[in-house]
């Protein structure tokens, strides 16, 4: 099973600054990987797949990069509503594994 | 729009099974795998499994093996996810994902991510 380990735990940031979210698998998942968000007492929604590519409606702000062992989240000026937890999914190998989250809070 | 509706909160006592349904729209149930995804109190994901509504064929976490069942009814376009000899640590919100692939008409291509998801269902499990 591959791990995904996501970092950090708990990021603090200020509206409008640039904050990058990592993930790191255990082995490599090529560009099989996605990321969600999700806010308190809802469902996760996609952000992106593929590594890189921005799911229907997502705002240009959020942008994936990376491959293989090491995917970024970069969120480039955060807006209030971005203030969640957010989740790396390998759909690689199964199963498809998460990783444990980064909580995105206001500095 | 494709939209996935859930049943409502169950609570059931330890070495029951509880049946959650997944109410598809917007779409072509049969072309797409779905997913269910379950998230303990204050935890993370994990995925469950998938199931081929238009074949029938399914797919389990070893975790799940043995405990968990997943049907569909391609007449009313739902989707269930039954999971039996439940435990206290079954406690969790269940949720239903479509896949982001497809199935043509003679193949799938999943793609093992998951848009939209449904709202959840709330299973607990408590003597």
């Amino acid at each position: 099973e591959i791990v995904m380990t996501q970092s950090p735990a708990t990021l603090s940031v200020s509206p409008g600054e640039r904050a990058t979210l990592s993930c790191r698998a255990s082995q490599s998942v090529g560009s099989n990987l996605a990321w969600y968000q999700q806010k308190p007492g809802q469902a996760p929604r996609l952000l992106i797949y593929g590594a890189s590519t921005r799911a229907t409606g997502i705002p240009a702000r959020f942008s994936g990069s990376g491959s293989g062992t090491e995917v970024t989240l970069t969120i480039s000026s955060l807006q209030s509503e971005d203030f969640a937890v957010y989740y790396c999914q390998q759909s690689n190998n199964w199963p498809y594994t998460f990783g444990q989250g980064t909580k995105l809070e206001i500095k | 729009q494709v939209q996935l509706v859930q049943s409502g909160a169950e609570v059931k006592k330890p070495g029951a099974s509880v049946k959650v349904s997944c109410k598809a729209s917007g779409y072509t149930f049969t072309g797409y795998y779905m997913h269910w995804v379950r998230q303990a109190p204050g935890q993370g994901l994990e995925w469950m499994g998938w199931i081929n509504p238009n074949s029938g064929a399914t797919n389990y976490a070893q975790k799940f093996q043995g405990r968990v069942t997943m049907t569909r009814d391609t007449s009313i376009t739902t989707a269930y996810m039954e999971l039996s000899s439940l435990r206290s640590d079954d406690t969790a919100v269940y949720y239903c994902a479509k896949d982001g692939g497809y199935c043509g008409i003679t193949n799938c291509y999943p793609f093992n991510w998951f848009d939209p998801w449904g709202q959840g269902t709330l299973v607990t499990v408590s003597s």
